[in-house]
């Protein structure tokens, strides 16, 4: 079975802070994609990372994926309210079906 | 172009009941997937089909039963519901890119509660 690990689980930050959020595996993926998912609703793609080293950048997310293809990293630049959700890694088989980490849950406060 | 929507949104049932879940896409996609979510646990895979008539187990597929007769639906049946498949279920489908990285797109979810 392959598994993410998103880290933190929880992360409670001040308006315009940074962040980064963590998410590894011991396996390699063909790509690895993420995920905003708001309160009520399906979760909605972010980026997709396909090669290793990547980097990604939607505005003030910046997506990077490691060099083994393992592990990605996202990180937000001065935090804002509507950054608000739950943030969903997930890594693509062979199958093309998608392995989900456990998420990360972002709260910015005002 | 409605993308992916799911019927019901919210349901009760008590256990042992049965119902099914409709996941309708109107995108042309080949390739159809059936999630839960549970707190703390992320989405796993349900079921998962890759073409009209075809249907695969994913992760965690017992209690539950698929069917896609038409290329545009993907039902999920539960036959004998549990208190355990107390979840989110979250549909999904996607454009087979032939080799391209995968992008799914996703309904807003079926709450289901089982007493």
């Amino acid at each position: 079975t392959q598994l993410l690990e998103q880290s933190p689980q929880f992360l409670s930050i001040q308006e315009g802070e940074n962040l980064t959020v963590y998410c590894n595996s011991s396996s390699v993926f063909s790509s690895l994609q993420w995920y905003r998912q708001e309160p009520g609703e399906g979760p909605v793609l972010l980026v997709t990372v396909v090669t290793g080293g990547e980097v990604k950048k939607l505005k003030r997310l910046t997506f990077q994926f490691g060099d083994a293809r393992k592990d990605s990293s996202l990180h937000i630049t001065a935090a804002q309210t509507g950054d608000t959700g739950l943030y969903l890694c997930a890594g693509a088989t062979g199958r093309r079906a998608l392995t989900f980490g456990s998420g990360t849950r972002l709260q910015v406060q005002p | 172009n409605a993308g992916v929507t799911q019927t019901p949104k919210f349901r009760v049932l008590k256990t042992g009941q049965s119902m099914t879940l409709l996941c309708a896409q109107d995108m042309n996609h080949e390739y159809m997937y059936w999630y839960r979510q549970d707190p703390g646990m992320g989405l796993r895979l349900i079921h998962y089909s890759v073409g009209e008539g075809t249907t695969a187990k994913g992760e965690v597929p017992d209690g539950y039963n698929v069917s896609r007769l038409k290329k545009q639906n993907f039902l999920l049946g539960l036959e004998s519901a549990a208190p355990s498949q107390t979840s989110v279920y979250f549909c999904a489908s996607l454009r087979d890119h032939r080799g391209g990285p995968e992008t799914q797109y996703f309904g807003p979810g079926t709450r289901l509660l089982v007493l």
